[in-house]
C-alpha cells in the first residue's frame, strides 16, 4: 500500500495568514493526489485534484502543488470558515489511501 | 444535483452484522462506481472498496475482505454495505462516495452513517 505522511498533525494560525500543509507519499504517485476539507460533523469536501486543480466552487485562496512524492496545500488569507481537518488522498494505486489529517485552528 | 442519502445510525452488538444503505439521486446510478470509506473517531479515512451498480462488479481493499460486502439495487438506486462479525474496531462513521464526472476524485459524499458496536 502507498503510505501517506501528512504534516503537521495540527496547526494554529491567525486570520489573514498563509498556511501550508504537506503530504509525502511512499512512492511516486505522478500527481494523482487530492486534498479534502472536512468541517466538524460533516463529510469531506473535494478541494483540489491532480495535485493542483481547484474543484468547482472552491475559493482561489486554496492552491495545491507538488510532484513525485511531495505535495502541499496552501491556504492564503486564512478565514474563520477554513477551520477544518484537511486530508490528502492518492488514487494512483489500489488500495486508495489517505493521509492522517491536519487539524487547522484559528489563533 | 447529485445526492447520496445514507441510512441512520446503528447500535449493534459484538458478533452481529449490520447493513447500511446509500440512496443515490441526481445521476444515472448504474454509470458510476459507488465507494465506501470508513472513519474512526479521531482517525483518518480508510477506503473499503467500490461496487459498479451497472453489473455488480466489486473491488475491495484487502483489509476489508470478509468484513464488508457491497451490493446494489438498481431498481431503487441504492447501494448497500454489510459489515459482519462486528467488533469494537468496526465502530466508526461510514461514508458512501462517488467520483466526479471525468475524474477519479470523490466529489460527492453521503452524510455518513455512525455504527456503534457495543454490548
Amino acid at each position: 500500500d502507498i503510505q501517506m505522511t501528512q504534516s503537521p498533525a495540527s496547526l494554529s494560525a491567525s486570520l489573514g495568514e498563509t498556511v501550508t500543509i504537506e503530504c509525502l507519499t511512499s512512492e511516486d504517485i505522478y500527481s494523482n493526489l487530492a486534498w479534502y476539507q472536512q468541517k466538524p460533523g460533516k463529510s469531506p469536501q473535494l478541494l483540489i485534484y491532480y495535485a493542483n486543480i481547484l474543484n468547482d466552487g472552491v475559493p482561489s485562496r486554496f492552491s495545491g502543488s507538488g510532484s513525485g512524492t511531495q505535495y502541499s496545500l496552501k491556504i492564503n488569507s486564512l478565514q474563520s470558515e477554513d477551520v477544518s481537518i484537511y486530508f490528502c488522498q492518492q488514487n494512483y494505486d489500489s488500495p486508495l489511501t489517505f493521509g492522517s489529517g491536519t487539524k487547522l485552528e484559528i489563533k | 444535483q447529485v445526492q447520496l442519502q445514507q441510512s441512520g445510525a446503528e447500535l449493534v452488538k459484538p458478533g452481529s452484522s449490520v447493513k447500511i444503505s446509500c440512496k443515490a439521486s441526481g445521476h444515472t446510478f448504474t454509470s458510476y462506481d459507488m465507494h465506501w470509506i470508513k472513519q474512526q473517531p479521531g482517525n483518518g479515512l480508510e477506503w473499503i472498496g467500490w461496487i459498479y451498480p451497472g453489473n455488480g462488479n466489486t473491488k475491495y481493499n484487502q483489509k476489508f475482505n470478509g468484513k464488508a460486502t457491497l451490493t446494489a439495487d438498481k431498481s431503487s438506486s441504492t447501494a448497500y454495505m454489510q459489515l459482519s462479525s462486528l467488533t469494537s474496531e468496526d465502530s466508526a462513521v461510514y461514508f458512501c462516495a462517488r467520483y466526479r464526472r471525468g475524474g477519479n476524485w470523490f466529489a460527492y459524499w453521503g452524510q455518513g452513517t455512525l455504527v456503534t458496536v457495543s454490548s
